[in-house]
């Protein structure tokens, strides 16, 4: 059963710089990262290939936003840099899923990382 | 970006009551469409897919219909554990985009 363990929650000041990880059960899968702030929706972040590590991110994020991910560890990380109040919010990793007609899901999520950005 | 609607935004149902969501996209997503639920404190769990396509596990209580920009999630007999909030989400186009969500109260 394919399982996602995120890191713990951060607080961070405006500005900053943060970083979530993801221990996956295998490397064999994409993985995806979202967000969601208390109350609302999940927001997506973007995906990143882990054969290639090939990136796509959501044009809202881009040029803050980093994801990466280490084989030798089973481990993805999220980077997102000059963080803002309105960037606290629990982030998800989540299995990239696909096929054809289908379109894409996100399945199974981690437990969630809660980034909190306060002065 | 696609914009995802969801109503009601929230409701109250009784064990054994059957339970429509609607979901409408800004435009067109064909059948690109997916259903999440989630219980409080936790992660969202996928339901649906292709909007119609029960994923493996789920209990065929659980259904889905619609295409191009109205779609549905129905839950038929509610059962306790299906209190929590839904999300409708669709895959026609990047940024991937969710609903604000129905929070669904059991009597």
């Amino acid at each position: 059963q394919i399982q996602l363990v995120q890191s713990g929650a951060e607080v961070r000041k405006p500005g900053a710089s943060v970083k979530v990880s993801c221990k996956t059960s295998d490397s064999s899968f994409h993985i995806t990262w979202l967000r969601q702030a208390p109350g609302q929706g999940p927001e997506w972040l973007g995906w990143i290939n882990s054969y290639n590590g090939n990136t796509e991110y959501a044009q809202s994020f881009q040029g803050r936003v980093s994801m990466t991910t280490d084989r030798s560890t089973n481990t993805a990380y999220l980077d997102l840099r000059s963080l803002r109040s309105d960037d606290t919010a629990v982030y998800f990793c989540a299995r990239f899923g696909s096929g054809g007609n289908s379109g894409v899901w996100f399945d199974p999520w981690g437990q969630g990382s809660l980034v909190t950005v306060s002065s | 970006d696609i914009q995802m609607t969801q109503s009601p935004s929230s409701l109250s149902a009784s064990v054994g009551d059957s339970v429509t969501i609607t979901c409408r996209a800004s435009q067109s997503i064909r059948t690109y469409l997916t259903w999440y639920h989630q219980r409080p404190g936790k992660a969202p769990k996928l339901l649906i897919y292709a909007a119609s396509s029960l994923q493996t596990g789920v209990p065929s209580r659980f259904s889905g219909s619609g295409s191009g920009t109205d779609f549905t999630l129905t839950i038929s007999s509610l059962q306790p554990e299906d209190f929590g909030s839904y999300y409708c989400q669709q895959s026609y186009s990047t940024p991937y985009t969710f609903g604000l969500g129905t929070k669904l109260e059991i009597k």
